[in-house]
């Protein structure tokens, strides 16, 4: 299954400014997927990133806030912007290889002061 | 998007029975599931997929997939304290889609 590297691990940040966190996969895929996970919740997902293309977001989730980059089969990033303590929670991506089912990232744990 | 239900726990069971974890569906068009276990400050990590009707077994996970019921659960047999964790169950939506979680169902497996 897919490998993969995902930085920072975790950052504490000022509210209002931003936080980039980049997902590099040990190998080709067509999509990957970004998620959020508040304190005591499941995963949400954010958006869906497609190479060569604007990433697809899910209601609540706009491109303003979480811009989403995807240079190539291997990359992607997440940016927090203009960040309030409500943003404090997990980000993970993740992708799919087909019979491996999805592989997620370590994830990076964000907290807003 | 396809969504799963779950009790979201805790589910409590002694060290050595059986945790039955379940996950019921509204979509009859979710053909198969994936089950992912995880951790406290982890990421999640997949334990089993099902998909087809009947249970499928590895090791001490038997998932169990009843489309005519719409439901599907994980079996932990001999549970052991290091299976507690909070278990995720997602339909596969095929190809590139993303996977939906339902809320998790977090065991705590005593000793």
């Amino acid at each position: 299954s897919a490998v993969i590297s995902q930085k920072p691990s975790r950052d504490i940040c000022q509210r209002g400014t931003s936080l980039t966190i980049q997902c590099q996969v040990d190998s080709q895929v067509t999509m990957m997927f970004w998620y959020r996970q508040q304190p005591g919740q499941s995963l949400t997902l954010i958006a869906t990133a497609n190479q060569g293309s604007e990433a697809t977001y899910e209601s609540g989730f706009v491109i303003d806030k979480f811009p989403i980059s995807r240079p190539n089969l291997t990359f992607s990033t997440l940016t927090v912007s203009n960040m309030s303590p409500e943003d404090s929670s997990i980000y993970l991506c993740s992708v799919r290889q087909g019979d491996y089912g999805y592989t997620f990232g370590s994830g990076t744990r964000l907290t807003v002061v | 998007q396809k969504e799963v239900e779950q009790n979201s726990g805790p589910l409590s069971v002694p060290e050595g029975a059986i945790a039955s974890l379940n996950c019921t569906y509204s979509d009859r068009g979710s053909q198969s599931f994936f089950w992912y276990r995880q951790y406290s400050g982890k990421s999640p990590e997949l334990i089993m997929s099902i998909y087809s009707n009947g249970d499928k077994e590895d090791g001490r996970f038997t998932a169990q997939l009843n489309k005519a019921s719409q439901y599907v659960s994980l079996l932990i047999r001999d549970s052991q304290p290091s299976d507690s964790a909070t278990y995720l169950c997602a339909p596969d939506g095929g190809g590139n889609t993303p996977l939906v979680f339902g809320k998790g169902t977090r065991l705590s497996v005593i000793a």
